[in-house]
């Protein structure tokens, strides 16, 4: 079957940086994707990666191996709007998006 | 402003009784979805629509039926609910299937059935 497996909830601290890790076992890879939702509110696009290694995008960067099933989001300087669930999603052969449960961030002063 | 409507915001309905959830979009995207987001699991597809006059089953299609009439609007229809069908929906798009266009969502129908 087709999974994705990240952390459940993470904990960091205002200022600091925290990375988010997924990986993933789906049939075919065509991209991989990750999305914020705040609470109560619908997910909004952050990071695209189809090519392995490092995208960066201001605060925030995702990595990617392909060979390992693996990716990683890295927020740097976080603020307290971060607190949010960032969600990992892949494309697979089909073009269907496999999505991740969600890590939940919560980020203490 | 550009994007995606979804109504009704919330709902309350009685198991049995047929509802429909309604989507709009203006940013003439030929691909439109409909998940549904249930606490510690992830975005699960029910039905989504490549172009308009076409659909396709998800994930979890069972007890859900969509339609596609043109490129703007993706209702989803529970034909007579049930308790389990209590989760928030969200409707999507996208330019198109494939390609690196990430989704946009609605804002989300939370539905209650008792």
């Amino acid at each position: 079957g087709q999974n994705i497996d990240q952390p459940t909830e993470m904990t960091a601290t205002e200022g600091a940086i925290v990375q988010i890790n997924c990986t993933y076992q789906t049939s075919g890879f065509n991209g991989l994707f990750w999305y914020q939702q705040h609470a109560g509110e619908a997910p909004t696009f952050l990071s695209y990666n189809v090519l392995d290694g490092l995208e960066e995008k201001g605060r925030f960067s995702s990595f990617l191996s392909r060979s390992k099933g693996y990716s990683y989001l890295l927020l740097k300087e976080l603020q307290m709007k971060d607190s949010a669930s960032y969600l990992c999603a892949v494309r697979d052969s089909n073009y269907q998006l496999i999505w991740g449960a969600g890590t939940k961030l919560i980020i203490k002063p | 402003i550009a994007g995606i409507t979804q109504a009704p915001t919330s709902q309350i309905l009685a198991a049995g009784r047929r509802m429909t959830l309604r989507c709009t979009q203006d940013m003439r995207h030929n691909a439109m979805y409909w998940y549904r987001q249930d606490l510690g699991l992830g975005l699960r597809l029910i039905h989504y629509s490549n172009t308009a006059g076409t659909t396709g089953k998800g994930e979890v299609p069972d007890g859900y039926s969509v339609s596609r009439a043109n490129t703007d609007d993706f209702p989803l229809t529970l034909a007579s609910a049930v308790p389990s069908q209590t989760s928030v929906y969200f409707c999507a798009s996208s330019e198109d299937i494939g390609g690196v266009g990430e989704l946009f969502f609605g804002e989300g129908s939370r539905l209650t059935v008792l």
